[in-house]
């Protein structure tokens, strides 16, 4: 299976700070996510990213969230003033039209 | 309620026996895959099954589609207590405005005893 990095594999954040959280993607890959998992829930949703723009963004991916890909490579999620429910496991993603996502091994973000 | 619905919420087997988990969903769909998750850690992609197909094999994974149902099984056989770990479905919705968008079940806690 195709290998997405994400980095840091867990974070420890003080509430109130910024984060931002790394992931390499697949090449030849268009389609970008980002999801989250809170303990013991499903996985969310947030955003999905394709042409260097937002295409779809749930209700949870408010004005504390951003994306960018800034180097044509690495793609990032900020958070930038963090609560503690921010804490949760993120996982970037790749995908397309009608094919498998392919995740990373997700970053775990703890906000205390 | 919610797009993606496994059955049981948890299953507790005996290795060698076959599991068995089911997945609902609501609405129309491009393709419906599925994945594990061992405890704390990510998502391994196991299969997808297309709208137009209504059953696909990988070694001990057998997938089925009932399109007319909206639901989709998931048959391991022959289990082993590695494959002990969180099961979900997740559907790309059909007309979404973002390709690939997947909506998670809550998930099938599988157990297998040696």
């Amino acid at each position: 299976e195709p290998e997405v990095t994400q980095t840091p594999s867990h974070q420890v954040t003080q509430m109130g700070q910024e984060v931002i959280l790394r992931c390499v993607p697949i090449s030849n890959h268009l389609y970008f996510y980002w999801y989250r998992q809170i303990l013991g829930q499903k996985v969310e949703f947030l955003v999905s990213f394709y042409n260097n723009e937002i295409s779809e963004k749930s209700e949870i991916f408010d004005d504390q969230f951003s994306v960018e890909r800034p180097d044509g490579s690495n793609f990032t999620l900020k958070i930038r003033s963090t609560k503690l429910e921010d804490s949760a496991m993120y996982f970037c993603a790749m995908g397309g039209m009608n094919t498998e996502a392919f995740f990373g091994q997700g970053t775990r973000l703890t906000v205390v | 309620s919610q797009q993606g619905e496994e059955d049981p919420q948890a299953l507790s087997i005996q290795e060698g026996e076959n599991a068995t988990m089911n997945c609902s969903y609501k609405t129309s769909i491009n393709n419906l895959q599925w994945y594990r998750q061992n405890s704390g850690r990510g998502l391994v992609h196991l299969i997808l099954i297309r709208s137009n197909e209504r059953e696909k094999h990988s070694g001990r994974l057998r997938v089925t589609l009932d399109t007319s149902k909206k639901s989709s099984s998931l048959l391991i056989t022959a289990s082993r207590a590695a494959d002990t770990a969180s099961y979900f479905c997740a559907t790309d919705r059909a007309g979404g405005t973002s390709y690939g968008k997947l909506t998670f079940g809550q998930g099938t806690i599988l157990t297998v005893h040696p």
